[in-house]
């Protein structure tokens, strides 16, 4: 059984650019959602997408966007960059509502 | 507005005796609450959960308490070995509110020799 993959695990940007991060959720899972877990903080929701739907938002600003595909990957993308937006970027995929979460081991984005 | 508190961000342990890992919330909607565990460069680790219709969880070394009159949930790991050193995330969410986790911020546990 293959597990959440993240791609890349490390990536700099600068201020004002865009950025995508890409997710593979685990076999059989439907359902993927993105966490930002800033240093000393907990994993902090984004959003979540359902057969290529998005179905939940956190309290984040619309420049964080994102993708679900056919196959159920998908892709988060952020863009005007703050400096603020430097974190680790997790995704995590479910096979059902209510189920326990799967992650990957995320992406840290650093903005300088 | 943290919904869901650890107020220890470090607990050390000596191997063998009890880890005790606490967590508060404050949002009463809360009706399912997950224990996560996270190794430096690793994803959180899904460990036991548990919901509010129950008071105790048991898997194995593990066992999650909740007290809703409290708006609290423990989680107890005996006997504590080395490998259980890592940060645990207690989180939780509303059923019917999709899987949207509300994390805690997290307590490092050492067990020491």
């Amino acid at each position: 059984e293959t597990g959440v993959t993240q791609s890349p695990t490390h990536l700099i940007k600068t201020r004002g650019q865009q950025v995508t991060l890409r997710c593979s959720s685990q076999s059989g899972h439907n359902t993927v959602s993105w966490y930002q877990q800033a240093l000393g903080q907990g994993p902090q929701f984004i959003f979540q997408y359902y057969r290529e739907e998005e179905n939940g938002r956190g309290n984040f600003p619309p420049r964080f966007s994102g993708l679900q595909f056919p196959n159920y990957s998908s892709e988060l993308n952020v863009n005007a960059l703050e400096l603020d937006d430097s974190a680790l970027y997790l995704c995590a995929s479910s096979s059902t509502a209510g189920s326990p979460l799967h992650f990957g081991n995320g992406t840290r984005l650093t903005v300088t | 507005d943290q919904q869901v508190k650890q107020n220890s961000p470090s607990l050390s342990v000596q191997e063998g005796r009890i880890s005790i890992l606490n967590c508060d919330y404050t949002n009463s909607m809360f009706d399912y609450f997950l224990w996560y565990k996270k190794y430096p460069a690793e994803g959180p680790t899904f460990l036991i959960s548990i919901s509010s219709i129950k008071d105790k969880n048991e898997d194995g070394r593990f066992t999650v308490f909740l007290n809703k009159s409290a708006k609290h949930l423990s989680l107890h790991i005996v006997p504590s070995q080395p490998g259980d050193s890592a940060v645990y995330f207690c989180a939780a969410f509303t059923t019917g509110g999709g899987n949207k986790l509300t994390f805690g911020t997290g307590t490092q546990l050492k067990v020491e020799l």
